[in-house]
């Protein structure tokens, strides 16, 4: 069936070192990719996304690349900030639905 | 447009009363989907729209829920006779038909049962 796999937190990290979340996905053919991010008290909003395969995703400084040969789209950022402390999610679409992991919470210290 | 917007943002219910949730997604979204999401986890998808049809269920979804969208607008889901275990945040998204497209969320109604 179709799923995704997402690295467990909490993660802690202090500001400016390197961030990698892994996702991995379980699905036939080549879908869509996302990455989710939820601030504290809000809801979901995208990230970054990728339609198709060695595709790469970039915002805020976030990047992921879609791998077909490892079924992955980790998401990395090179230096950290406060302001990224959220819950982040690696979402999948099938079926005219999202399917999302169980959310990785990065937590960025001063 | 201001986005997905939900009602209330929380409720505190006793067990076994009836609760329902109004989510107005963005004016121009022909798809709407509900999801439930409990602490520590991602969000678990419970029903879906494209218009005012009702297109899939999850298989997980109890009899006392119940979902509608008259009119392809506005969309409420209803809880009947409240437990504990549906205490969680339910989360409304909409979108526009495309495969693949992006799923624009609302903050969220946050049900506490006691």
């Amino acid at each position: 069936g179709n799923s995704v796999t997402q690295m467990e937190g909490p993660v802690t990290l202090s500001e400016e070192a390197f961030l990698t979340i892994n996702c991995t996905y379980t699905a036939t053919g080549y879908p869509s990719l996302f990455w989710y991010v939820q601030y504290p008290g809000e809801g979901l909003q995208l990230l970054l996304k990728a339609t198709k395969a060695d595709d790469k995703g970039s915002n805020k400084g976030f990047e992921a690349t879609y791998r077909k040969e490892t079924t992955s789209f980790h998401l990395e950022k090179g230096s950290v900030q406060v302001s990224d402390s959220a819950v982040y999610f690696c979402a999948l679409p099938r079926g005219g639905k999202l399917i999302f992991g169980q959310g990785t919470e990065l937590s960025v210290k001063p | 447009d201001t986005g997905v917007s939900q009602n209330p943002r929380h409720k505190i219910t006793k067990r076994g009363q009836n609760v329902t949730f109004r989510c107005d997604p963005i004016s121009e979204h022909n798809r709407l989907y509900w999801y439930r999401q409990t602490l520590g986890q991602g969000p678990e998808f419970l029903t879906y729209f494209q218009n005012e049809a009702q297109l899939e269920k999850s298989r997980l979804l109890s009899d006392r829920f119940s979902a509608e969208r008259p009119k392809g607008s506005f969309s409420t889901l209803e809880i009947q006779r409240t437990e504990q275990g549906d205490s969680a945040m339910y989360l409304c998204a909409s979108s526009l038909f495309e495969e693949g497209t992006e799923a624009f969320f609302g903050q969220g109604t946050r049900l506490t049962v006691v």
